[in-house]
């Protein structure tokens, strides 16, 4: 099947500081998505993109779609304490036999006030 | 936004007996639900899809008879994890999805534990 490889798995930054996390893949995807989830909560979805070459922002979160369709970057500006938590990319295959969506494995985001 | 209710958010129960864990899509149809678990400090692994309407598609390796899903209407899905053991205890979390090319939205995630 297909396989996301995100990195880093966790990162430790001190607070003010920019991040960057990506995901790739061994396949192509229609849809990129950008998940945060906090201890003990379910995923709240952050950012989606839906073209190739899309550049997305919200907020001091910014995303893009790669031009291949295998890739996509997080980058997240100024960081504050309540960002930390744990980042997920999931990419999204829309067939007609059905959607395929696809879990990278995490990155873990630690802010050091 | 889209936001999906799942509940109850914690339960303890004893091995043996049975759970039943509700999503509900509360602002939109949802035709396709999701059910996933996550062990501690891992991704979420999809246990089974399920549409209205329809019986559920469940992944390798997830038992059905164990897990059972219920997709009764576009707002509600059940599932009920039966005869818990132990090993069943972890955080499981639905998602659901309005139209095909929607992302997909998460409810808070139920955390059992199984003693």
């Amino acid at each position: 099947g297909q396989q996301l490889n995100q990195s880093p798995q966790s990162m430790f930054i001190q607070e003010g500081e920019d991040v960057s996390m990506n995901c790739t893949s061994s396949s192509i995807f229609n849809t990129w998505l950008w998940y945060k989830q906090d201890p003990g909560e379910g995923p709240v979805l952050l950012i989606a993109l839906y073209k190739a070459g899309e550049l997305t922002s919200n907020g001091r979160l910014t995303a893009q779609f790669g031009i291949t369709r295998k890739d996509s970057f997080l980058n997240i500006s100024a960081s504050i304490p309540s960002d930390v938590g744990i980042y997920f990319c999931a990419g999204q295959l829309v067939l007609r036999a059905g959607n395929m969506l696809t879990f990278g494995g995490g990155t873990r985001l630690m802010v050091k006030p | 936004g889209a936001v999906v209710s799942q509940h109850p958010s914690r339960v303890i129960c004893k091995s043996g007996t049975s759970v039943k864990i509700e999503c509900r899509s509360l602002d939109f149809q949802a035709t396709t639900m999701f059910w996933y678990r996550q062990f501690p400090k891992q991704s979420l692994m999809l246990m089974a899809t399920s549409n209205e309407g329809s019986k559920a598609t469940y992944e390798q390796g997830v038992e059905k008879d164990k897990f059972l899903i219920n997709h009764a209407s576009l707002t509600l899905s059940t599932l009920t994890v039966t005869s818990a053991h132990p090993e069943d205890s972890s955080f499981y979390i639905c998602s659901a999805r309005g139209r095909r090319e929607s992302p997909l939205h998460f409810g808070n995630g139920t955390r059992l534990t199984v003693t």
